[in-house]
């Protein structure tokens, strides 16, 4: 049964320091989704890749967040510096395009989520 | 421009009571809307589409053009449904870029 995986699982850092969050796509999805969640804001987008390009990182603070995917089997997702305001439970989702017609969409499939805080 | 609002933070029901968890959408042209789930200790995950017409866990939903709307309900809760429910919509030529609401957390009580 393939899953998304996200490493870690749980991370608690101090202000300040950098944080790397990693995911393994499902093989064979060619479209990954990075999202934030919280409890004022609920489920928001950071960013999200096609085959390895990036697409949309509008939603993502530029200043102090960056997105890769070195390969097809691993999406990065940074913080540096990391402040307390970037606690949250950060969600990896892989999926696989559709072509933009109705009734293409394909699910996402999300991995476990990693729960970041920063003090 | 596109948005989806979920009125409701929290929805609280008796088990057997009949649930309804409102999402109302912004969209010109025809929108492709979806509820995902999230239950304690797991994924979010897909929980139906309205392309699908389809009932899951006895859950449905109407997609209702003149309200904007796309609300999600079943007539019998149970304790079991007790989870975050997110009503998403697909961004217009984005081929699975989502748009999530807020999200309803549903509580159902014994």
């Amino acid at each position: 049964d393939a899953r998304v995986t996200q490493t870690p699982r749980d991370k608690v850092t101090e202000m300040g320091q950098e944080v790397t969050m990693r995911c393994q796509p499902i093989l064979g999805h060619n479209t990954v989704f990075w999202y934030r969640q919280t409890m004022m804001q609920g489920l928001e987008l950071l960013a999200y890749f096609r085959n390895r390009a990036p697409l949309d990182d509008s939603g993502m603070p530029k200043d102090r967040f960056s997105a890769e995917m070195p390969d097809a089997t691993l999406a990065t997702l940074k913080i540096q510096p990391s402040e307390p305001r970037d606690s949250a439970v950060y969600f990896c989702a892989s999926g696989s395009a559709g072509t933009g017609g109705i009734g293409s969409y394909n699910e996402q499939f999300f991995g476990p989520g990693t729960r970041l805080t920063v003090l | 421009a596109q948005r989806v609002t979920q009125p409701e933070k929290l929805l609280s029901v008796f088990k057997g009571a009949p649930v309804e968890l409102k999402c109302n959408y912004s969209y010109s042209g025809s929108p492709e809307l979806f509820w995902y789930v999230q239950y304690s200790r797991q994924r979010l995950q897909l929980l139906l589409r309205h392309i699908s017409r389809e009932s899951i866990k006895g859950f449905t939903a109407d997609l209702n053009k003149g309200e904007t709307s796309f609300h999600l309900k079943k007539p019998f809760a149970q304790e079991e449904d007790s989870a975050m429910y997110y009503c998403a919509l697909n961004r217009r030529g984005s081929q699975g870029n989502l748009i999530f609401g807020k999200g309803t957390k549903l509580s159902v009580k014994p």
